[in-house]
């Protein structure tokens, strides 16, 4: 069936440098893409948010990109800190009626950030 | 502000007994979700409330599992006669409004069934 996922379940990087991570849709119909980062013991943090009439957003140290033709979704951040490590989610939207607003999520990407 | 708040945040039972899981969204949010985490797995989607409308019930796993959402603020969610296999992260959201937008999570409860 149609789902959210990752093209990488982990990721590590060296502090300073620039991370990519990618997430892969396939509901052409979905217009709401979204990006959640979570510690370890903690509930999931909004990082940023994207609509399909969008391309790009950016937001402090990180941007988003949608690819809609290819239906692609990455998240960028800049000058990688060790407190971005995390495992990061993206999510889609493609409900429309009485359920409109539920995202279904991806299995996650787990980001280390070494010193 | 105070953010979307759960208790208990651990809670150990044996299989069998019954749980309640509290969860108090932000003050004036009119969306709440609960979702189920499992080890190392994404976020499960079970339930949805919107303001006075019917919930979507559409991902609760069983009938064992059910939750009500009073004077459209705190949703309590109800586990009977659990099972090992529900032993998980339950994670409650709110939204301002009727989506999509972002959803802000709660700390979640982890649930361990012995």
């Amino acid at each position: 069936g149609e789902s959210v996922g990752l093209h990488l379940p982990t990721l590590s990087v060296q502090e300073g440098d620039n991370s990519i991570i990618n997430c892969a849709y396939s509901n052409s119909a979905s217009d709401y893409f979204i990006w959640y980062k979570q510690e370890s013991g903690k509930g999931p943090q909004f990082i940023i948010d994207i609509r399909s009439n969008m391309d790009k957003r950016q937001g402090q140290r990180v941007t988003v990109l949608l690819n809609k033709t290819v239906k692609h979704l990455s998240l960028q951040i800049a000058a990688t800190q060790p407190g971005d490590s995390a495992v990061y989610f993206c999510a889609e939207n493609y409900d429309r009626g009485s359920t409109l607003g539920r995202l279904y999520f991806g299995r996650g990407t787990q980001l280390t950030v070494w010193p | 502000g105070a953010g979307v708040s759960q208790s208990p945040s651990n809670k150990v039972t044996e299989k069998g007994k019954d749980v309640e899981l509290r969860c108090d969204p932000i003050s004036g949010h009119t969306a709440l979700y609960w979702y189920r985490q499992s080890l190392g797995q994404g976020l499960e989607f079970l339930i949805y409330f919107q303001g006075n409308s019917a919930p979507d019930k559409s991902g609760l796993p069983s009938d064992r599992f059910s939750a009500e959402r009073t004077g459209g603020s705190v949703s309590t969610l109800t586990i009977q006669r659990t099972q090992q296999e529900d032993s998980a992260v339950y994670l409650c959201a709110s939204s301002l409004k009727r989506g999509p937008y972002e959803q802000y999570f709660g700390p979640g409860t982890r649930l361990t069934v012995t």
